[in-house]
């Protein structure tokens, strides 16, 4: 079955820029989303069609792709940024979805 | 404003049936504008898309789970439902249901999540 790869942690210091990055054979034709998941919270969509920021979201947050790899950046990020990452996307059909592996950001 | 509550058993026996049902209030499920999905997180893993289906009953699923993933509507409660059969300890995980919001196209309403447990 289709499968997004994500590495499983990323760790930069405050102020930094993070980069967390999502492997799928379809990304050049299915958008990439981007969740962020907090212990115990719902996750919450930061980037969606691969580039566009839901309002509310800090602009520090941004998503970009090419081929078949997406990127998610964060900019300057901030302590308050440390989460699990999840990209989601579908496979080539759009009938099945698929949510990477997650990716731990540590902001420290 | 939607808000989602799953509900239904914290332990089941394993090879029996997992039944959980998602209460939706703040909209109606046969709103065309959303579909309604299940997701789940083993302890320690990460998200596992289990299936979705649409305001017309129409339903995708995981093809790792297709075979004991079932999915519907309960449309007279406004509310809807899954089952999973045959459950061994590899399904013991939180179990959340979503509202996937067809215009931006992300799920974009949670539940808190059940957690269910398989074990003897």
């Amino acid at each position: 079955s289709y499968e997004l790869t994500q590495p499983p942690s990323v760790s930069v210091s405050p102020g930094q820029t993070a980069r967390i990055t999502c492997s799928g054979e379809a990304l050049p034709k299915k958008y990439a989303y981007w969740y962020q998941k907090k212990s115990g919270q719902a996750p919450l969509v930061v980037i969606y069609e691969d580039k566009k920021r839901p309002s509310g979201i800090p602009e520090r947050f941004s998503g970009s792709g090419s081929g078949t790899t997406a990127t998610l950046t964060i900019s300057e990020a901030q302590v308050e940024d440390e989460a699990d990452y999840y990209c989601y996307s579908t496979d080539s059909s759009g009938d099945h979805e698929v949510f990477g592996g997650g990716t731990k950001l540590t902001v420290l | 404003q939607l808000h989602l509550q799953e509900s239904g058993p914290g332990l089941v026996k394993p090879s029996e049936t997992l039944s959980l049902t998602c209460n939706v209030s703040g909209g109606s499920i046969t709103n065309f504008t959303f579909y309604w999905g299940w997701i789940r997180q083993p302890p320690g893993k990460g998200l596992e898309w289990i299936g979705t289906i649409y305001y017309t009953g129409t339903t995708y699923y995981n093809p790792s789970l297709q075979s004991r993933a079932t999915a519907s509507l309960g449309t007279a409660k406004n509310q809807f439902s899954l089952t999973l059969t045959s459950v061994t300890a590899a399904d013991t995980a939180m179990y959340h249901c979503a509202s996937f919001d067809t215009g931006l196209m992300v799920y974009d309403t949670w539940g808190p999540g059940i957690m269910v447990t398989v074990s003897s």
